[in-house]
């Protein structure tokens, strides 16, 4: 079993849609959190952090982390057809946190306009 | 201006070269990570240096060897490439080793005929 579990997708809604994407892990020392988007041919980019437990919000997005349940999402709202690109969950954190993040494999979502 | 800026962008090679790919970041940030994404978009560590000091060094052979000549510069030389080397190579850094988040590079894809 990986560490991160994030379905793949793809995942195709229509311009406008509320999108929900999910990631469940298993390492209960994980405290930060993150999500990351990435265009085709480009780098990961950093969208949401959350340390521990809680939302954050951040113009159409949207992150959740329930670590009694070992589970995060990123939500978008009004989704817009320059969303699409693939979302990957990321997560560090023990007590030993050198830094390391451990991936998702990352959904790919499109947006259709 | 470039955060981080990695290069070659495109590297295509056959079995057995050697080949380099460098690696810097004007972000002023103290560590900075290799990870390689495969072809199924899955992202994952290889290495991390804090102040040129090595820090993470996850189960890669040998033949990879990182080298870090000041804090802004992580390169990544490569002996005896092989064709299952063949991948996306990112560049990340990070203010300081634990909790900060990471940035990336937009990668060097590596083709080993």
């Amino acid at each position: 079993q990986k560490e991160v579990e994030q379905d793949p997708g793809p995942l195709s809604v229509p311009e406008g849609a509320i999108v929900s994407l999910n990631c469940t892990y298993s390492n209960s020392a994980f405290q930060y959190f993150m999500w990351y988007r990435q265009y085709s041919r480009k780098g990961p980019e950093l969208l949401m952090y959350t340390y521990s437990s809680g939302n954050k919000e951040d113009g159409r997005f949207t992150a959740q982390v329930d670590k009694s349940s070992k589970y995060i999402s990123l939500f978008i709202r009004d989704s817009q057809p320059s969303d699409s690109a693939t979302y990957l969950c990321a997560m560090s954190g023990g007590s030993s946190n050198t830094g390391k993040l451990i991936f998702g494999q990352g959904t790919t979502l499109q947006v259709k306009p | 201006d470039t955060a981080v800026s990695q290069t070659p962008k495109y590297l295509v090679t056959q079995m057995g070269n050697d080949k380099s790919i460098k690696c810097e970041q004007n972000l002023g940030h103290d560590t900075m990570y290799w990870y390689k994404q495969d072809s199924k978009k899955f992202l994952k560590i290889m290495f991390s240096y804090n102040n040129k000091e090595l820090i993470i060094n996850e189960t890669v052979p040998n033949r990879f060897s990182p080298k870090s000549p000041d804090k802004a510069h992580l390169n990544l030389h490569i002996n005896s490439l092989e064709l299952g080397d063949s991948a996306v190579y990112f560049c990340a850094s990070s203010n300081f080793v634990g909790e900060s988040p990471l940035h990336f590079g937009n990668g060097t894809r590596l083709t080993v005929t």
